[in-house]
């Protein structure tokens, strides 16, 4: 099974700043990944596939980078509803796996 | 507009059987990997099963299997995840996810279904 190892657990910044989020796989997942954002009591959105490319409706403030065991979540400047927990997911493997989450808080 | 809509979540006993159920709309279903992603209470995500658009192949996640079983009936776009011998610890909400295009990522979810296993 593919780990995935996100970090840091919690962030804390002010709207408008940058925050940039890293998620570390055990083992090579090329570039077969996903981010999520989840508001509170919400399902979670899907933000980022294949590691870079935004889906559909996601503002060009998010952006996604890496390939192989190291990737990053780049907002470049924070909206009030950025701040949720952001997840990462991998396709490379079965079984699917998530990481543990970055919280995204406001300072 | 894309739709899920789960139900058949409750509260059951450990060693109990519950059936979900995802009803689908707004895409072509069967052209489509449906999944079930759970949350447990104050934790992360965990996925839990996939199964391919015609529901040839199923994929399960190690702490289901055996247990948890996915089907789907591409004629009535609907998904269902019977649940068996559950235990404390599948008490989360769960979540349908479409897959997108190609990919098993998640582009659309359903708004989930709790499940308590409690005596």
């Amino acid at each position: 099974e593919i780990v995935l190892t996100q970090s840091p657990a919690t962030l804390s910044l002010s709207p408008g700043e940058r925050a940039t989020l890293s998620c570390r796989a055990s083992q090579s997942v090329s570039s077969y990944l996903a981010w999520y954002r989840q508001k509170p009591g919400q399902a979670p959105r899907l933000v980022i596939y294949e590691a870079s490319n935004r889906a559909t409706g996601i503002p060009a403030r998010f952006s996604g980078s890496g390939s192989g065991t190291d990737f990053t979540l780049t907002i470049s400047s924070l909206e009030p509803e950025d701040f949720a927990v952001y997840y990462c997911q991998q396709r490379s493997n079965w079984p699917l796996t998530f990481g543990g989450g970055t919280k995204v808080e406001i300072k | 507009e894309v739709q899920l809509l789960e139900s058949g979540g409750g509260l059951v006993q450990p060693g109990g059987s519950l059936r979900l159920s995802c009803a689908a709309s707004g895409f072509t279903f069967s052209s489509y990997a449906m999944n079930w992603v759970r949350q447990a209470p104050g934790k992360g995500l965990e996925w839990v099963s996939s199964v391919t658009d015609s529901g040839d192949s199923t994929y399960y996640a190690d702490s289901v299997k055996g247990r948890f079983t996915l089907s789907r009936d591409n004629s009535k776009n609907t998904v269902y995840l019977q649940m068996n011998s559950l235990r404390a610890e599948d008490t989360a909400v769960y979540y349908c996810a479409k897959a997108a295009s190609g990919y098993y990522y998640f582009d659309y979810w359903g708004q989930g279904s709790l499940v308590t296993v409690s005596s």
